[in-house]
């Protein structure tokens, strides 16, 4: 059982520039969830996903990011004209059910300069 | 709004020592709670998860506490060992009616363990 796979696992571009990070969650779970993590603070959410419906988006999530699920497997988080404020580590996670736990993957490290 | 509040905010101690890390939240209303562990740099690894009907679960030299009604849980690690140090981090899922999917995460205890 292969755990939740993220890439690329770090990322440094230029401010203004378009990023796109990729999650493959665990196999059997069809719930997908992205969080943003900033220094020294817990995970925020910022979207979620069953099978390849999105069915929330936090008011974090500005028209600047898009998230997609396609095929209801993995998804893709877009950035688009990144920001410095949109350094920060990005989490994905995945799950069966609400009731048995959420299951994050190692995380996409954004540098924006 | 769902606010979580982790105490104390970082946490030294000799090797060998039991500890407690504790966790609060404002709103009862949870579906379950969840601790991670997470190194610099890295994600987060579960560590335990316990849904509302629980008092408490246990794993090796875990064991997490879940008082609903009060709104707070405590993770208890016995003979503390330097593969210890991470931070932890708690997290509980609102309980909506309608489908919990948003986990609501404290700002975590960073724990060193010092040999």
């Amino acid at each position: 059982d292969t755990g939740v796979s993220q890439n690329p696992r770090h990322k440094i571009t230029k401010r203004g520039q378009n990023v796109t990070f990729r999650c493959d969650p665990i196999s059997e779970h069809n719930r997908l969830y992205w969080y943003r993590q900033t220094l020294g603070q817990g995970p925020e959410f910022l979207t979620y996903f069953q099978n390849e419906a999105q069915l929330e988006k936090s008011r974090l999530l500005s028209d600047r990011f898009s998230a997609e699920r396609p095929k209801g497997s993995f998804s893709t988080l877009e950035i688009q004209r990144t920001e410095q404020g949109d350094s920060a580590m990005y989490l994905c996670a995945s799950s069966v059910t609400s009731g048995r736990g959420q299951y994050f993957g190692p995380g996409t490290r954004l540098t924006v300069l | 709004k769902q606010e979580v509040t982790q105490i104390p905010a970082a946490l030294s101690v000799p090797e060998g020592e039991n500890l407690v890390l504790n966790c609060s939240f404002t709103d009862s209303a949870i579906y379950n709670l969840q601790w991670f562990r997470q190194d610099p740099g890295k994600g987060l690894t579960s560590l335990l998860l316990i849904q509302s009907s629980q008092r408490e679960q246990t794993s090796g030299r875990l064991n997490a506490s879940l008082d609903k009604s009060s709104g707070r849980s405590t993770l208890y690690i016995a003979a503390s060992q330097p593969g210890d140090s991470a931070t932890y981090l708690c997290a509980v899922l609102r309980d909506s009616g309608a489908g919990s999917y948003q986990l609501t995460f404290g700002k975590g205890t960073k724990l060193s363990v010092i040999p």
